[in-house]
């Protein structure tokens, strides 16, 4: 069975601009839930989708946004880049969505995003 | 919301030797423990989890305690090899920073070592 999928797994963008990322979660699972991961801050949780809707929210600004489609694939896109943005985006699949208490989550291998 | 916290932040051993990394958690509704490893260009891996139903689980060479009443787990590891040489993250299932569905919380990571 095919793991998680991210694209692209490398973007380079400069200030002011706007950036999508994608996700594929495992097939069959329905929750997609996307994090930030930087040296200062590690983990942060950033939002969580499940049938296409947003389940959960992590406190980020609201030029963070994502959403799901019917084939539970996820974008998340991030407007009006700052230099902060720059880390690397990871997305965690799982069958059920976080509120159910002993969900595993599979991550994929990321995309690193740096913000000139 | 959740809080965790993780300990040593980096960890060196010998090969051979045991490695044992330790987290604290906040919320004592937290029910799932899982830990990661994250290898240098990939996502983190799911490796072990816990239920807080559980104070001990084990999976070859490496093992999960839990203390619910100390609110604190730890993952040991015995008999290193160089390849267990990675990023090891703690994280707890609990209430978002916004009292808002359970989502994980992850600690800061402990850079693990294995000198041959």
């Amino acid at each position: 069975k095919a793991g998680v999928t991210q694209t692209p797994r490398y973007l380079i963008k400069t200030r002011g601009q706007q950036v999508t990322l994608s996700c594929s979660p495992i097939s069959g699972h329905r929750s997609v839930s996307w994090y930030q991961q930087t040296p200062g801050q590690g983990l942060q949780f950033l939002f969580e989708y499940f049938s296409e809707t947003q389940r959960n929210k992590g406190n980020f600004p609201g030029r963070f946004s994502g959403r799901q489609f019917s084939n539970s694939r996820s974008e998340m896109n991030v407007s009006t880049l700052e230099l902060g943005d720059s880390a690397l985006y990871l997305c965690a699949s799982s069958l059920e969505p976080s509120g159910f208490s002993y969900n595993e989550q599979f991550f994929g291998p990321g995309t690193r995003l740096t913000v000139l | 919301g959740e809080n965790v916290e993780q300990h040593p932040s980096t960890l060196s051993v010998q090969e051979g030797d045991s490695a044992v990394i330790k987290c604290t958690y906040s919320d004592s509704a937290s029910n799932y423990f899982p830990w990661y490893k994250q290898e240098l260009g990939k996502g983190p891996q799911l490796i072990i989890d816990i239920r807080s139903n559980v104070g001990e689980k084990k999976d070859q060479r490496i093992a999960v305690t839990l203390n619910k009443t100390a609110k604190h787990f730890s993952l040991h590891i015995t008999e290193t090899q160089p390849e267990d040489s990675a990023v090891y993250f703690c994280a707890a299932k609990g209430k978002g920073s916004s009292g808002s569905a359970r989502q994980l919380t992850f600690g800061s990571g402990t850079q693990l070592t294995v000198l041959p």
